[in-house]
């Protein structure tokens, strides 16, 4: 069964360090999205694409983060420096028209 | 503007039945969603409902949706201990954009 693949699973990382998350998402999903989760919240979105694009980075803090998708496959989320307000689990997901799949996430501790 | 809102806990006995309500507030949502997140985990799909029907079905699961109240339900029968989990509802808010709830803890008593 087809499934959006991240890494690493855990991350744990010295503030002002830089830190990246890597994700493959299901096979001729063009949409992409990378979402946080707050422990005892929901996602909130961070970034989508559409192939390599970038439709919506609006949630994005561009000072320190930056995704990109450059072949419109894989996409790589790298946040630096890392704050202790970063802690939180990173969701990537891939869609088809109408369903989008979750991956298992990364969870981030900064310390 | 886009906002999905949920109860925060639900606790029910095992055999029990659960429901899990949402509202929503994008009127031009396509589909509205169910996702299952276990503890350490990503978000399992459940189902979903198209916003032009009132109810889907799918085993143990029951979706009702009242457009006009712009609320959502997730109906679980015969509930058992491995249903214990947070469960966001979503709504497809155009482009593809997913806009989640806060999530509903389901707890189940033994």
């Amino acid at each position: 069964e087809a499934e959006v693949a991240q890494s690493p699973r855990y991350k744990i990382t010295e503030k002002s360090q830089a830190v990246a998350f890597w994700c493959d998402p299901i096979s001729g999903h063009a949409t992409l999205y990378w979402y946080r989760q707050i422990l005892g919240q929901g996602p909130e979105l961070l970034v989508q694409f559409q192939d390599e694009s970038v439709v919506d980075d609006s949630q994005l803090p561009k000072d320190r983060f930056s995704a990109e998708r450059l072949k419109g496959v894989d996409s790589t989320l790298k946040i630096q420096p890392a704050e202790l307000g970063d802690s939180a689990m990173y969701l990537c997901a891939s869609s088809s028209l109408t369903e989008a799949f979750f991956g298992q996430g990364t969870r981030l501790t900064v310390v | 503007g886009e906002d999905v809102e949920q109860s925060l806990f639900l606790s029910v006995r095992e055999g029990d039945s659960s429901v899990i309500n949402c509202t929503y507030t994008d009127s031009s949502s396509t589909y509205l969603y169910w996702y299952k997140q276990e503890p350490g985990a990503g978000l399992q799909l459940l189902t979903y409902i198209f916003s032009n029907m009132d109810m889907k079905q799918d085993q143990r699961l029951t979706v009702l949706l009242n457009k006009k109240d712009k609320h959502l339900s997730l109906r679980i029968a015969d509930t058992q201990t491995g249903d214990s989990a947070i469960y966001f509802c979503a709504e497809n808010a155009g482009t593809y954009k997913y806009i989640f709830g806060t999530g509903t803890r389901l707890k189940v008593l033994a």
